[in-house]
């Protein structure tokens, strides 16, 4: 599966939209994007997934152009809640192999 | 909404003792997994269960780990002879494989995790 890279890390002011860029240069055809969130101590958590264009849901929204070699998480209107680690997974669709690797993710620090 | 459980939360355990770790994955669904997290590092995958044997496994997992579904409802991981390097959040995670022309991969839903100290 391809490698991914993101930031180490992010500070924002609370009530800001938030972006999360993620590369991911040799994504192949059947690779999806996914976007996991994990608290401290707690698992991972599914946040959002997409294959190209746009994909908005409650949570956030996932903007992935036309070459797919990155996709941007986008929080809109953070609140201290959202302090946490956040990680993009290429996701493909191997039959009978369904191993999730994460990264390091990206530290989202919300900031009163 | 549907969960992913686990016990104990906490385990304490001398090293060279065997522990068991339990999930109960969310009901309907027929893929399995366990993750382990060393503090600081990032999440691994362990292994994944599916129609009642393991289909993947990672170097991580060896001889002294063992996968088993004893009923309808519980999946555990058990450790046979614990060692210090075994001390992590244990999260189990649950999927529902998904059918030829679905538009998109599976979705794995994570359990609250175990944290297994060893001493």
């Amino acid at each position: 599966l391809a490698k991914t890279t993101q930031p180490i890390s992010m500070d924002s002011y609370e009530g800001q939209e938030v972006n999360i860029t993620c590369s991911h240069n040799n994504i192949a055809t059947n690779d999806y994007i996914t976007w996991y969130q994990q608290f401290p101590s707690q698992g991972p958590r599914f946040i959002i997934q997409g294959y190209k264009t746009k994909v908005t849901n409650e949570v956030a929204s996932l903007f992935i152009p036309a070459d797919r070699k990155s996709s941007t998480l986008s929080l809109p209107r953070v609140s201290l809640s959202d302090t946490a680690v956040y990680y993009c997974l290429v996701t493909g669709r191997g039959a009978g192999s369904y191993q999730l690797t994460f990264g390091k993710g990206t530290k989202l620090s919300v900031i009163p | 909404e549907p969960e992913v459980t686990q016990t104990p939360s906490h385990q304490v355990t001398q090293m060279g003792q065997e522990v068991i770790l339990r999930c109960v994955p969310i009901s309907n669904h027929l893929y399995f997994y366990w993750y382990r997290q060393i503090l600081g590092q990032k999440v691994e995958f362990l292994v994944s269960f599916y129609n009642n044997e393991i289909s993947e496994k990672s170097e991580i997992f060896d001889d002294q780990f063992s996968v088993e579904r004893p009923d309808g409802s519980n999946f555990t991981l058990k450790i046979r002879s614990t060692k210090l390097e075994d001390s992590a959040m244990y999260f189990c995670a649950s999927s529902v494989p998904l059918g030829p022309g679905s538009l998109s991969t599976d979705t794995q839903y994570f359990g609250p995790g175990t944290r297994l100290t060893v001493l």
